[in-house]
């Protein structure tokens, strides 16, 4: 079975500034896909990013883009010039090649300082 | 944009009792999925289904939790005869491929 673990049980960073979230995970699959959720108070779980396993090209979405080091089994989540909005919790996330299973991490919680 | 639905979003019941969570997917999508996320804890997979049939289903899905596509758009839990821990907020997706998206989610409250 995959596991994903996300080793930062919080993170701060302040507005306009830079932060990295970190995840990694196991598997024995070569094909897959992983994701960057947000979940804001609303609980809503809102997709950020996304990226295929067979890409080599890091994923990129305006603000956000990810480090994925396919070898080590990590995929960072970086955010460019943080905005208040951002607060939230951040769940990365495994799915599997069958597409049947989507399997989370803990979970971040992101404070952003004004 | 097309999004997917749920109803409630919040339900109380009593313990023992039988609770139905509703769900309507994105009309073309042919994955669908129930999550759940005990509040402060992470988002657990409960099961996936495709094809009018269980595709995959986690350890937390015994035989207390059942799902149903009684027509062509709605999606259900159900959740036999509720215990304390269940409460949790619930969350349906679906997809059409390889790439979810979630409901706002059903607070489930057990008293």
């Amino acid at each position: 079975a995959q596991t994903v673990t996300q080793s930062q049980p919080e993170m701060s960073v302040q507005e306009a500034e830079t932060v990295t979230l970190s995840c990694t995970y196991d598997t024995s699959e070569s094909d897959y896909y992983l994701f960057w959720y947000k979940q804001p108070p609303s609980r809503q779980m809102i997709l950020v990013i996304r990226q295929e396993a067979y890409k080599q090209q890091n994923a990129t979405e305006n603000r956000f883009s990810v480090n994925f080091q396919k070898a080590a089994k990590s995929f960072s989540l970086k955010i460019s010039d943080s905005q208040l909005g951002d607060a939230a919790m951040y769940f990365c996330a495994y799915l599997n090649n069958a597409g049947n299973m989507l399997t989370f991490g803990g979970g971040t919680r992101l404070m952003v300082k004004p | 944009e097309p999004e997917v639905t749920q109803t409630p979003s919040h339900q109380v019941t009593q313990m023992g009792q039988e609770v139905i969570l509703r769900c309507v997917p994105i009309s073309n999508h042919l994955y669908f999925y129930w999550y759940r996320q005990i509040l402060g804890q992470k988002v657990e997979f409960l099961v996936s289904f495709y094809n009018n049939e269980i595709s995959e289903k986690s350890e937390i899905f015994d035989d207390q939790f059942s799902v149903e596509r009684p027509d062509g758009s709605n999606f259900t839990l159900k959740i036999r005869s509720t215990k304390l821990e269940d409460s949790a907020m619930y969350f349906c997706a679906s997809s059409e491929g390889y790439q979810g998206f979630f409901g706002p989610g059903t607070r489930l409250t057990v008293l």
